[in-house]
Order: C-alpha cells, then sequence, then structure tokens
C-alpha cells in the first residue's frame, strides 16, 4: 500500500522554531511537496524536493532523505499567522499522494 | 494571473438530489485535478485530466460521480445522487505538469448534503 505519516497536532511558541516530519511509503517517488492550509482556506504550495538535501525558502525550509523515505519541514521565527495544517505529499508518477495533514498551532 | 475558479462557493441539498460544480483553471495549465476533503483530512484525488483525457479516475465513486473536461479547459464535476457522506469541500486545482510540480487551488466549494 501507499502511506504517507505525519504527526496529527504541533504546538509551538511564537518565535520558536518548529520541525514537522513525515515519512512515506509509496510504489514511486518522484519527489516530496508541502502545502500549507488555513482553516476555510485552500492548500498553497509551499516546497518541493526531489533529491536529497535542504531547500530554504524565507522563514521555511524543506529537507529529504530518500533512502530513509523522510522528510522535513522546517518553520523559523514563527509567527501567529502560521497557524494552519501542513500537508506532505509524495509525487508518485503523475499522481500526488497527500499526508493526513499536521495542525500547527501557534502560542503567544 | 487570474487564479482557480470555482462555484458556486457553497451548496446546500438534500440526499438523493443532485449537485454540479464548475471549475476554470488557470489559463495555459495543462492539468486539471478535483479533490473531495473532509473537515480534518487530506484532499483525496477524485480524477485528473490531462487537457480533456482522463489520466486517473481510480478513486472516483462512478455510480454516482462523474466529470468532464470538454476542450480541455473548463471542468464540471457532477454528483448524482448525493449520500450523507458526500459532505465535504470540493476542492479544484491545476498544474502546469512541470517542476516543481506545483497545483494552484480553487477556493473550493462546501457541500452539505441533509
Amino acid at each position: 500500500g501507499q502511506s504517507l505519516e505525519q504527526p496529527s497536532e504541533v504546538t509551538a511558541v511564537e518565535g520558536a522554531i518548529v520541525q514537522i516530519n513525515c515519512t512515506y511509503q509509496t510504489s514511486g517517488f518522484y519527489g516530496l511537496s508541502w502545502y500549507q492550509q488555513h482553516d476555510g482556506g485552500a492548500p498553497t504550495f509551499l516546497s518541493y524536493n526531489a533529491l536529497d538535501g535542504l531547500e530554504e525558502t524565507g522563514r521555511f525550509s524543506s529537507f529529504l532523505s530518500r533512502s530513509d523515505s523522510y522528510g522535513y519541514l522546517l518553520l523559523q521565527e514563527l509567527q501567529m499567522k502560521d497557524s494552519a495544517s501542513y500537508f506532505c505529499a509524495v509525487r508518485d508518477g503523475y499522481q500526488l499522494i497527500w499526508g493526513a495533514g499536521t495542525k500547527l498551532i501557534i502560542k503567544p | 494571473e487570474a487564479g482557480v475558479a470555482q462555484s458556486p462557493r457553497y451548496k446546500i441539498i438534500e440526499k438523493r438530489q443532485s449537485v454540479a460544480f464548475w471549475c476554470n483553471p488557470i489559463s495555459g495549465h495543462a492539468t486539471l485535478y478535483w479533490y473531495q476533503q473532509i473537515l480534518g483530512q487530506g484532499p483525496k484525488l477524485l480524477i485528473q485530466f490531462q487537457n480533456n483525457g482522463v489520466v486517473d479516475d481510480s478513486q472516483l465513486p462512478k455510480d454516482r460521480f462523474s466529470a468532464e473536461r470538454l476542450k480541455g479547459v473548463d471542468s464540471t464535476l457532477k454528483i448524482q445522487p448525493a449520500k450523507l457522506e458526500d459532505s465535504a469541500v470540493y476542492l479544484c486545482a491545476s498544474s502546469p505538469g512541470r517542476p516543481p510540480y506545483e497545483q494552484y487551488f480553487g477556493p473550493g466549494t462546501r457541500l452539505t448534503v441533509t
């Protein structure tokens, strides 16, 4: 079967750093994407990793280890507006397989 | 550039009624997706089009759901007859189909079946 695992909920403090992990088991692998979704909103693209290593975009970074079938999203200098659900998704051929999402709760 | 457009934004129907959703993707995007998202879950792919051809509809309940993409642009998703468990947000997304394979989502249609 195909599965992605990520924590259902993570809590952090404003200004801190938080890491959201994602492990996957899929028949094929072309890349790992991360999406952000605010309550009542639509998912928006954050990052895509096709190769091992760290990709940085502003306060957000994404990491991939293909040998470990593992990736993470790192959010730095947390702001209240970062409160949202974060989804990892694996590109397997032409389809994108989504995780169940991690709800990030930020406390002041 | 204009984003993905969807309508209606909200719809309330009774079970066994029919409903249709419309999606206009970003101009030039060859790939179009319809997702169903139940509260607290990740998006579930219902159908994926490449231009006006179906790439994947393996999770589409074909006894009640149908979708088409005429002329490779706009798309409609229909449910007939609706069941209570169809209550969800229906998201349309489009993608240019090249790395990083970013999917651009519309605002979604929140369907409530009573």
